[in-house]
C-alpha cells in the first residue's frame, strides 16, 4: 500500500500569512495527487487535482504543486474561511489512500 | 446540478448488517466511477472502496479493512449506489459518504463531487 505522510500534523497561522502543506507518498503517483478542504461538520471539497490543477471556483490563493514522491499545497496569503483541515489523496495505484490530514488553526 | 443524497444509516449491533443508498441526480449515473469514503467521528478520511460503472464492466475494488465484509453495488435504472456492510464491528462507526469519480477514461475527475454522508454506529 502506499503510504501518505502530511506534514504538519497541525499548525497555526495569521491571516494574510503565507502557508504551505506537504504530502509525502512512500512510493512514485505520477501527478494522481488530490487536495481536500473540510472545515468542522462539512462535507470535504476537492480544491486541486491532477497536482496542480485548481478546482473551479476555488480561489487562485491556493495551488499544488509535485509529482512523483513529493507534493505541496500553498495558500498564499491566508484568509479567515481558509481554517479547516486538509487531506491529500493518492489515486495512483490499490488501495486508495489519504494522508492524516493537517489542522490549520488561527494563531 | 450534481446531487448525492444518502440514506440508510443508524445505529446497528455488532455482528450485525445495514446496506447504504445513495441516489444520484444531475448527471449520467453509468458512465460514472463512483467510491465510498468513510469518516469516524474526530478523525481522517478513508477510502472504503469504487465500484467502476459500466464501461470498465462494474468491477469493485475495498479497502483491506472492509473487504469480504462489504459489498458495493449500484442500479443504473434507480440511478442509485449502494454499500451492503455485513460483521459489523464498533471500528466501522464513522460518516459514510458516496463520491462521484468521474468517467472511467477521465483520472483528473476523481472526488468531484460528495453527498452530505450518512452516520453508521455500531454499538451494543
Amino acid at each position: 500500500d502506499i503510504q501518505m505522510t502530511q506534514s504538519p500534523s497541525a499548525m497555526s497561522a495569521s491571516v494574510g500569512d503565507r502557508v504551505t502543506i506537504t504530502c509525502r507518498a512512500s512510493q512514485g503517483i505520477s501527478n494522481y495527487l488530490i487536495w481536500f478542504q473540510q472545515k468542522p461538520g462539512k462535507v470535504p471539497k476537492r480544491l486541486i487535482y491532477a497536482a496542480s490543477s485548481l478546482q473551479g471556483g476555488v480561489p487562485s490563493r491556493f495551488s499544488g504543486s509535485g509529482s512523483g514522491t513529493e507534493f505541496t499545497l500553498t495558500i498564499s496569503s491566508l484568509q479567515p474561511e481558509d481554517f479547516a483541515t486538509y487531506y491529500c489523496l493518492q489515486h495512483n495505484s490499490y488501495p486508495i489512500t489519504f494522508g492524516q490530514g493537517t489542522r490549520l488553526e488561527i494563531k | 446540478e450534481v446531487q448525492l443524497v444518502e440514506s440508510g444509516g443508524g445505529l446497528v449491533q455488532p455482528g450485525g448488517s445495514l446496506r447504504l443508498s445513495c441516489v444520484a441526480s444531475g448527471f449520467t449515473f453509468s458512465d460514472n466511477v463512483m467510491d465510498w469514503v468513510r469518516q469516524a467521528p474526530g478523525k481522517g478520511l478513508e477510502w472504503v472502496g469504487r465500484n467502476d460503472g459500466r464501461v470498465k464492466g462494474y468491477t469493485t475494488k475495498y479497502a483491506a479493512s472492509v473487504r469480504g465484509r462489504f459489498t458495493i453495488s449500484r442500479d443504473d435504472s434507480m440511478n442509485s449506489l449502494y454499500l451492503q456492510m455485513n460483521s459489523l464491528t464498533t471500528e466501522d462507526t464513522a460518516v459514510y459518504y458516496c463520491v462521484r469519480s468521474g468517467e472511467a477514461a477521465n483520472r483528473n475527475v476523481r472526488f468531484d463531487y460528495w453527498g452530505q454522508g450518512s452516520l453508521v454506529t455500531v454499538s451494543s
